[in-house]
């Protein structure tokens, strides 16, 4: 069965420097989110993605944040500055037909800002 | 806000013991409804899914759920668990006017005692 792949999956960071989270999606789907578990708290949804632009963004998802397909097959998450408190497993996920098919999740990423 | 609600935190059973997680979410509004469970390690799995029509949903791995919309519940249930049950199952909604954000419970992390 085809899967949500992400990379890396740990990835530490310095307080104050960009990040960038890699994603690649199933092939054929057409919509991508990301998603954020901060330890010990509920998945949280971030931002949907869809015909190369944002359709639906969480109050979190603040400038700080942004989204990107560079290509046919990746989806990235970048923070420009990141803080203390971004550290969290980030879960990329896709889906072929969002209103009649449940989102596949990756693995995640888990960030740990120092 | 929409909200889900998971009634217990940490669930703890023998094996062979039945199951029932406990799922509410507060939203007037038609909606989809998923169940995921995390295995230690591992990413988001799809254990089952309501989108319509019979309201007793079956999934993988012997789980069941079912959606009782007077009462706005989603209840999961497994009639003999395992071992390999051991894990955080989540209760999501996704809302049909707003297909892309998944509204995730806060967990419920099930012990299975061999």
């Amino acid at each position: 069965e085809p899967e949500v792949t992400q990379t890396p999956s740990h990835q530490v960071t310095q307080m104050g420097q960009e990040v960038i989270l890699r994603c690649v999606p199933i092939s054929n789907h057409l919509y991508f989110y990301w998603y954020r578990q901060i330890l010990g708290q509920k998945v949280e949804f971030l931002v949907s993605f869809y015909n190369n632009e944002i359709s639906e963004k969480s109050e979190i998802f603040d400038d700080q944040f942004s989204v990107e397909r560079p290509d046919g097959s990746n989806f990235t998450l970048k923070i420009r500055s990141t803080k203390l408190e971004d550290s969290a497993m980030y879960f990329c996920a896709s889906n072929l037909d969002r209103g009649h098919q449940p989102q596949h999740f990756g693995d995640g990423t888990r960030l740990s800002i120092l | 806000a929409q909200s889900v609600s998971q009634h217990n935190h940490h669930v703890i059973l023998s094996e062979a013991a039945s199951l029932e997680l406990g799922c509410n979410y507060s939203y007037g509004g038609t909606v989809n409804l998923f169940w995921y469970v995390q295995y230690p390690g591992q990413h988001l799995q799809l254990l089952l899914k309501y989108f319509s029509g019979d309201p007793l949903v079956k999934g993988i791995k012997g789980f069941e759920a079912e959606f009782i919309k007077s009462k706005f519940s989603f209840n999961l249930r497994k009639p003999s668990v395992q071992w390999s049950d051991t894990a955080e199952y989540f209760c999501a909604v996704n809302l049909k006017t707003s297909y892309d954000k998944v509204i995730f419970g806060p967990g419920t992390s099930l012990s299975v005692i061999p």
